[in-house]
């Protein structure tokens, strides 16, 4: 049992190139999450998802797109990558009636 | 959600108890308390949550006022694994709309475990 496993770990991107983060979660969890983390800021929710094939914003959806084809799978990408998305990305999952998230290790992004 | 305060810093000799306080003066009947932590360089970790009645796992016991209005953390014998950045957390369980499973991750308390 993995939890929530997250690729690649790091990147290094030149402004306007595209990405695509990958989170998979093998707890048969219903809920996805993606956040990012800046130093200062904590954890500011991107995108998330509630179930298999739906997709919602959070505070900071800007510049990000999302998808959720499968239920262990949340994807997301940046279509032009900019300086001020350098961060370091979190994956999260939760159980449809708990609301305890389980994280992932994580994804440092630089974008030059 | 409810807004909690915590010590920014505190610090543990190895092998005692690690006691974390929070703040949350206005917590709602309906709203719990979360306890996440972060160790440098990896991903926020659950630890224990709970309404109103104290709660203990195998990692920490979670002590909260009768009034609710703060909690403590316990770690029973600390590490020096344990060094962390600890995050208190209130929030609704089963929140919808566009709060739908946010967690609020305010500045945190680093907790440094010495030898």
């Amino acid at each position: 049992n993995a939890g929530v496993t997250q690729t690649p770990k790091f990147r290094v991107l030149k402004t306007g190139q595209s990405m695509t983060l990958l989170c998979a979660q093998d707890m048969n969890h219903e809920y996805m999450y993606w956040y990012r983390q800046d130093p200062g800021m904590g954890l500011r929710l991107i995108h998330y998802s509630v179930g298999e094939g739906t997709t919602a914003k959070g505070e900071v959806p800007d510049g990000y797109n999302v998808s959720r084809l499968k239920k262990q799978n949340f994807l997301l990408g940046l279509e032009s990558a900019a300086p001020s998305q350098t961060s370091v990305y979190f994956c999260a999952s939760s159980v449809g009636h708990e609301e305890t998230q389980y994280f992932g290790p994580g994804t440092r992004l630089l974008v030059l | 959600d409810a807004k909690t305060t915590q010590p920014p810093s505190m610090d543990c000799a190895e092998g005692r108890a690690a006691n974390l306080p929070c703040n949350h003066s206005t917590i709602s009947g309906n709203e719990y308390v979360y306890w996440y932590r972060q160790i440098h360089s990896q991903g926020p970790q659950y630890i224990i949550h709970g309404l109103k009645n104290n709660e203990t796992n195998e990692m920490a016991s979670l002590i909260i006022t009768e009034d609710r209005k703060s909690s403590t953390l316990i770690l029973p014998h600390a590490t020096l694994r344990d060094t962390a950045v600890y995050y208190c957390i209130v929030r609704v369980a089963n929140a919808g709309g566009t709060s739908y499973g946010k967690l609020t991750f305010g500045q945190g308390t680093i907790l440094t475990v010495h030898p």
